[in-house]
């Protein structure tokens, strides 16, 4: 069954630090890959995806993923965090074969001013 | 842009009764839409797939009966939460995608169901 993994559920870093949220998926044929994040009491805004070509993709509020193809992962990753960006992160693939798009489970990050 | 718009944002129901929510795309013409149901602290739960005109495909483990979906259009599609429970109450989103690969999906803003 196709299946997205997050690993880290909740992740705490200071101000300035680097992040790197894992994303892992089941194998399903050809994906598209997108990372969401949800700011406390809004919707879902969009980071980035990946559909083809260059496996690192930048996104909006200088973050960035790198599809890895032979590891199933498309990890999200921003080098210096600011306070704001404390929200919930969710990877998701949308599997071709099967049109639909399933999330992972979620990391929740909060920055430390 | 593309923008979808979910309707009510809160809604608060008694036990036994039925609730409808409304998901429109405001810009274009949704091939698909997708509901969602998501817990607190947890991840967006797939509940199923509608397509206009058709049938919608529901998640395994999800009563197709007691959530009824309709998508009468390329712009609407509705969620009815059948004599709604207790443990009905969740956030309820949906997302609608532009073509049919489904290669980028649009969400609503959520709604807020309380089943008191």
């Amino acid at each position: 069954a196709q299946s997205v993994s997050q690993h880290n559920h909740h992740v705490i870093l200071s101000e300035a630090a680097s992040l790197e949220l894992g994303c892992n998926y089941s194998y399903g044929g050809t994906v598209n890959l997108f990372w969401y994040v949800q700011y406390p009491g809004q919707h879902l805004q969009l980071l980035l995806k990946y559909f083809s070509g260059d496996p690192l993709v930048k996104g909006i509020k200088g973050f960035e993923a790198e599809f890895i193809k032979s590891k199933f992962s498309f990890n999200l990753r921003k080098p210096s965090v600011q306070w704001s960006d404390t929200a919930e992160y969710f990877c998701a693939v949308n599997y071709s074969s099967a049109s639909k798009i399933i999330f992972g489970s979620g990391t929740r990050l909060s920055i430390r001013p | 842009g593309a923008v979808v718009s979910q309707h009510p944002s809160r809604v608060i129901c008694k036990s036994g009764t039925s609730v409808k929510i409304e998901c429109r795309s405001l810009d274009f013409q949704a091939t698909t839409m997708f509901w969602y149901r998501q817990f607190p602290k947890q991840s967006l739960m797939l509940m199923a797939t509608s397509n206009e005109g058709s049938k919608a495909t529901y998640e395994q483990g999800v009563e197709k009966d007691k959530f009824l979906i309709n998508h009468a259009s390329l712009t609407l599609s509705t969620l009815t939460v059948t004599s709604a429970h207790p443990e009905d109450s969740s956030f309820y989103i949906c997302s609608a995608t532009k073509d049919s690969s489904n290669t980028e999906a649009f969400f609503g803003q959520g709604t807020r169901l309380t089943v008191v």
